[in-house]
């Protein structure tokens, strides 16, 4: 089946602008995450969305960052104002809700702010 | 807080031989914990997880990675090596007690096989 799938694949954009990021999270799964791979590192943890309960934004790293998460559906991740220091991949999975289940990770949005 | 350790930035093995890439974690209870694998220009992929039960868990194309509670370790492991195993290799843990959902990953350890 159709596995998580994210747009675009890049992003470039200049320092100052707005960018917003998709999510498609395979069919049924009503957990969705958000994180960040900067360049040479691991994954850092933005936001978590599960099903109608409120997200878990203790990841996001200023208050440029937000996401909203449709149904269970499609999630956006918008970062306004983009600073350099905001190039990097952003990696979106998903998981059922069981509470241990694996996450399934999309091959990620790398953006770059110039 | 919860926190993971991947000591080794790159390792180096040559075909055919055992391999082991290490993880140690640290956590305020029980863990989950996890590997994925990152092939250039990919997504993460799921190999292994530890939730309960036997230390030895086996996964996906022939890893298998041993919990040890009281060295706090998650080592992933595989008896002999290919060179399509080259790649970026993350250990992920989860804290149980805290019913946080999100993971916390290593910074990745890069296998290298030669041929």
């Amino acid at each position: 089946g159709a596995g998580v799938s994210q747009s675009p694949s890049n992003k470039v954009t200049e320092k100052g602008k707005d960018v917003e990021l998709r999510c498609d999270p395979i069919s049924g799964h009503t957990a969705l995450y958000w994180y960040r791979q900067r360049l040479g590192q691991g994954l850092e943890f933005l936001i978590y969305f599960q099903g109608n309960s409120a997200p878990d934004k203790s990841g996001l790293p200023s208050d440029r960052f937000s996401a909203e998460r449709t149904g269970e559906s499609v999630s956006t991740l918008t970062i306004q104002r983009t600073q350099q220091e905001d190039s990097a991949v952003y990696l979106c999975a998903s998981s059922t809700s069981e509470r241990y289940n694996e996450q399934f990770f999309g091959p990620g949005t790398r953006l770059t702010v110039l | 807080a919860q926190s993971v350790a991947q000591p080794e930035d790159q390792v180096n093995v040559a075909e055919g031989n055992p391999l082991t890439v290490k993880c140690t974690y640290s956590v305020s209870g029980n863990p989950y914990l996890f590997w994925y694998v990152q092939y250039p220009n990919r997504g993460l992929q799921f190999l292994l997880k530890y939730i309960t039960g036997d230390n030895l868990v086996k996964g996906s194309y022939g890893f298998e990675a041993e919990f040890n509670k009281s060295q706090t370790s998650f080592h992933l492991k595989k008896p002999s090596a290919l060179v399509s195993d080259s790649a970026l290799y993350f250990c992920a843990v989860r804290d149980i007690p805290t019913g946080r959902r999100a993971l916390t990953f290593g910074s990745g350890t890069r296998l290298q096989v030669q041929p």
